[in-house]
């Protein structure tokens, strides 16, 4: 069956360190994938999108890539801020674009 | 610019008694979804809209969870009769077609 992982053991790291979460899939074949943030009390958040063919995506201090072969993608916060503590989602679709699937998120924590 | 709005924020009713939850997608978005959110399953798509017609319910729990798109600025998602199994974060998003999804900020609901 079709299983996206992330770590559920929330992330602690050091403000100004570079913060990496890992969305690891298996039994999926996707076109595009997500990341999004969440906030407590508040629904999920777009970040940033990667497609297939696209080996990585920045935006600021955020960095994406997506390995099809390993079946993973890697979510980079360099530099990290207080106010980066959130949870983070992937995201994969289905049916080119119009459905996507959801990981259970990681939770990072990002101390001063 | 607004943003998806989501009526109520929360819910607290008894076991048995018809929720009835609301959704205003964002103002020409094509594409409406309905989530759920609970902390042992994450975020479930129940249900997708494009153009008001449902495209994909495949993820509706059981019968008693209905949802409807009349006009393209409003949706409701119904439990009847809800059960204590139901108490979760249901969440709308919209988008436009080959887009990220925008998120509403939930409605908690709890069947007590």
């Amino acid at each position: 069956s079709q299983k996206i992982e992330q770590n559920s053991e929330a992330l602690n790291i050091q403000e100004g360190k570079t913060a990496t979460l890992t969305c690891n899939y298996t039994n999926y074949s996707p076109a595009y994938l997500q990341w999004y943030r969440q906030d407590p009390g508040r629904g999920p958040v777009f970040l940033l999108l990667i497609r297939e063919n696209e080996k990585e995506k920045r935006k600021e201090r955020l960095k994406v890539t997506f390995d099809t072969t390993l079946k993973q993608s890697l979510f980079h916060i360099t530099a990290s801020q207080p106010a980066d503590s959130a949870t983070y989602l992937c995201a994969l679709d289905e049916d080119n674009f119009n459905k996507f699937y959801f990981g259970s998120g990681t939770k990072l924590n990002v101390k001063p | 610019d607004a943003g998806v709005i989501q009526s109520p924020r929360h819910e607290v009713t008894e076991m048995g008694q018809e929720v009835t939850l609301r959704c205003k997608p964002i103002s020409g978005h094509d594409y409406l979804f309905w989530y759920r959110q609970t902390m042992m399953r994450g975020l479930e798509l129940l249900i997708y809209f494009n153009n008001n017609v449902p495209i994909d319910d495949s993820g509706m729990p059981e019968d008693r969870f209905s949802a409807k798109m009349p006009n393209a600025s409003f949706s409701t998602l119904k439990i009847q009769p809800s059960e204590p199994r139901d108490s979760a974060v249901y969440f709308c998003a919209s988008s436009l077609m080959k887009q990220p999804q925008h998120f509403g900020d939930g409605t908690r609901l709890s069947i007590l």
